[in-house]
């Protein structure tokens, strides 16, 4: 039962323009979403959050957008570039009693060339 | 020098084998966590501890076990490895209420 679903396994863009990464996920109790960024034989790296009481957040060339009645974000990267070029998995946080943990999607590769 | 090491890097062992993958951590934080990636599978939660004298289940904790041997250590054991725990695992820290987790550079595991 994948509760954060990443239905785009890749995605390529071409440098300059704009790169958008879909996230889908089912429990309407996460409260705060996230976005990870992956490279070859490294661990992931924290990209950018969002709190469930926004809408937007917005870093530089990162922007992620949450539509909470379509149990939908997204990651925009604009301009793209290639050192963007990456496995980008988007998480959610389920907070529950004493539990406190992520639930991450399968992860989009993301590849921008010139 | 990096905040989350994990050792082995690498390794290849197998069936039937006992095997223990290291974390360490020199960030400070009581949250520590292990998981296993798949190709199409994401990231899956192995293990959890929220400070030395707390171990939680995850997802996927069927032939795994984990000690916590100090806050900065934390360790993953395969007591018997199978070919299908063939996977990259990862170690992540995280502050107390903190939704940001650090992970390390990852183990990849090959059991044959």
């Amino acid at each position: 039962d994948q509760q954060v679903k990443q239905n785009s396994p890749s995605l390529s863009v071409q440098e300059g323009r704009i790169s958008i990464l879909n996230c889908d996920y089912t429990n309407s109790m996460f409260d705060y979403f996230l976005w990870y960024k992956k490279y070859p034989a490294e661990g992931p790296t924290f990209l950018i959050s969002i709190s469930s009481i926004k809408d937007k957040n917005e870093d530089g060339r990162f922007t992620v957008f949450l539509n909470k009645s379509a149990k939908h974000l997204s990651l925009h990267i604009v301009p793209s570039q290639p050192g963007d070029s990456a496995v980008y998995f988007c998480a959610a946080r389920s907070l529950s009693k004493n539990t406190d943990k992520l639930i991450f999607g399968t992860g989009t590769r993301l590849q921008v060339f010139p | 020098d990096a905040d989350v090491t994990q050792t082995p890097r690498n390794r290849i062992t197998k069936t039937g084998k006992r095997i223990m993958l290291e974390c360490s951590q020199t960030k400070g934080h009581d949250r520590m966590y292990w998981y296993r990636q798949d190709p199409g599978l994401g990231l899956r939660l192995i293990y959890y501890s929220f400070d030395v004298k707390d171990i939680n289940k995850g997802e996927i904790s069927d032939g795994y076990s984990v000690s916590r041997q100090a806050q900065a250590k934390f360790s993953l054991s395969l007591e018997s490895a199978i070919p299908n725990q063939t996977a990259l695992y990862f170690c992540a820290t995280g502050g107390a209420n903190s939704y940001e987790q650090y992970f390390g550079p990852g183990t990849r595991l090959t059991v044959t």
